[in-house]
């Protein structure tokens, strides 16, 4: 079974600092997804960034990116310059597909990131 | 305007009294899925469908029926609601599962 874990319950960071949101993943299928939604007080679901497992490449978008390390188990999204908007809670999640069908999405507990002045 | 709706948003009912979570999307996406909230416990997948008459289970099926008609709908059905189903439910959509999902507003639902 695949599962997905966030150590971190909450985080804080000064304004205009980077953060790192820590997410280690656990699965036995060699092809899968990771994502990272955001979630603000207002309670929508935001997507942010996308990893697939035979990418070469780090995924960046903006001021995202997804720091992948396949060896590791872990896919932690970092954030560059914070912003005060970006106080939310963070949720990474797995996608498991094999023989390229997908099925079920997992998701970890979430961290909740507070930026502050 | 590219969205996936859900209807009602807020609901009380009671114990037993079956109801049905409405979901829609205008995106002609065929994967769809149901999750739930609960604190703590992150999102946790209910249903999910891969397109047209296809739906397979999720983590936490068990209280919860899904059909899914046609394309663009995936009614979210509690036969006979308990409280433990007491959540914040989630609709989304996507082209493929490892495409961005879109997700619905929610819908907050309370059991007596």
């Amino acid at each position: 079974a695949q599962k997905i874990t966030q150590t971190q319950p909450g985080m804080f960071v000064q304004e205009k600092e980077a953060v790192t949101l820590d997410c280690t993943y656990d699965t036995s299928d060699p092809s899968y997804g990771l994502f990272w939604y955001k979630q603000p007080s207002s309670g929508e679901m935001i997507f942010l960034i996308y990893q697939g497992s035979y990418d070469q490449q780090n995924a960046t978008e903006g001021r995202y990116s997804l720091n992948f390390q396949k060896a590791r188990k872990s896919a932690n999204l970092v954030i560059s310059a914070s912003q005060l908007g970006d106080s939310a809670m963070y949720f990474c999640a797995m996608s498991k597909t094999s023989t390229g069908t997908a099925s079920k999405l997992t998701f970890g507990t979430g961290t909740r990131l507070q930026v502050t002045l | 305007e590219a969205q996936v709706t859900q209807n009602p948003r807020y609901l009380i009912t009671v114990t037993g009294k079956k109801l049905t979570v409405t979901c829609s999307q205008n995106m002609n996406h065929e994967y769809m899925s149901w999750y739930r909230q609960d604190p703590g416990l992150g999102l946790r997948q209910i249903y999910y469908s891969m397109n047209v008459e296809v739906t397979d289970k999720g983590d936490v099926p068990e209280g919860y029926k899904v059909s899914r008609k046609e394309k663009r709908n995936f009614p979210l059905i509690l036969e006979s609601p308990s409280p433990n189903q007491t959540s914040l439910y989630f609709c989304a959509s996507s082209v493929h599962l490892d495409n961005e999902q879109f997700f619905g507003p929610g819908t907050r639902l309370t059991v007596l």
